[in-house]
């Protein structure tokens, strides 16, 4: 099965912040990868699909790089509704998580 | 729109079983992939498994194996997930979420609510 593992963990930046997840895999997944944003007590919203198509309705602020094995999620300038935990996807082979990186108040 | 509603929260004992639905409303059912994932108090998501109702074939993450399984219902739009043998690390929310394209698994648009499952004696 493909591993994803994110980093960091935590970040912790102020609003108006340019902020940069990472997430890599541990085989080729060319741009089988999805971005999904999680506040606390609600599921999951899809952000960007196939590495960096962004979906209808998300903020351009939001944008994202990478192929191959080697993906970063980029918020330009955090605003407050941003502050939350977001995870990496990959469905080059049904679907497996990172294990998430929350992004916190500074 | 099309949604996905989950059917309600459940309290299970050690050893017992868990089945959980999950309605599509809205929109085409049989050709897009519901998949399974969970989330642990304070943990991750877990992708658990899937199904393409109209390829009738399941498919599990190897974690779960022998332990779940998922089936569809075409006649109602409704995707099922069933638990067996809970132990109290299987207390967790459980999500339904839709695939984007057809087909085949791809990354997730539609999400349910999220089903509450405590398992405790």
């Amino acid at each position: 099965e493909i591993q994803m593992t994110q980093s960091p963990s935590t970040l912790s930046a102020s609003v108006g912040d340019r902020v940069t997840i990472t997430c890599r895999a541990s085989q080729f997944i060319s741009t089988w990868l999805a971005w999904y944003q999680q506040r606390p007590g609600e599921a999951p919203q899809l952000l960007i699909y196939e590495a960096s198509a962004l979906q209808s309705g998300v903020p351009s602020r939001f944008s994202g790089s990478g192929s191959g094995t080697e993906f970063t999620l980029t918020i330009s300038s955090l605003q407050p509704d941003d502050f939350a935990t977001y995870y990496c996807q990959q469905y080059k082979t049904f679907g497996a998580f990172g294990q998430g990186t929350k992004v916190e108040i500074e | 729109q099309v949604q996905l509603v989950q059917s309600g929260a459940e309290v299970k004992k050690p050893g017992s079983s868990l089945k959980v639905s999950c309605k599509t409303s809205g929109g085409s059912f049989s050709s897009f992939a519901v998949s399974w994932m969970r989330q642990a108090p304070g943990q991750g998501l877990e992708w658990m498994g899937g199904i393409i109702p109209i390829f009738h074939t399941p498919n599990y993450a190897q974690k779960f194996q022998g332990r779940i399984t998922i089936s569809a219902d075409e006649s109602t739009d409704t995707a099922y997930m069933e638990v067996i043998s809970l132990r109290s690390d299987d207390t967790a929310v459980y999500y339904c979420a839709r695939g984007g394209l057809p087909r085949d698994y791809y990354y997730m648009d539609v999400w349910g609510k999220g089903t509450t499952v405590t398992v405790s004696s």
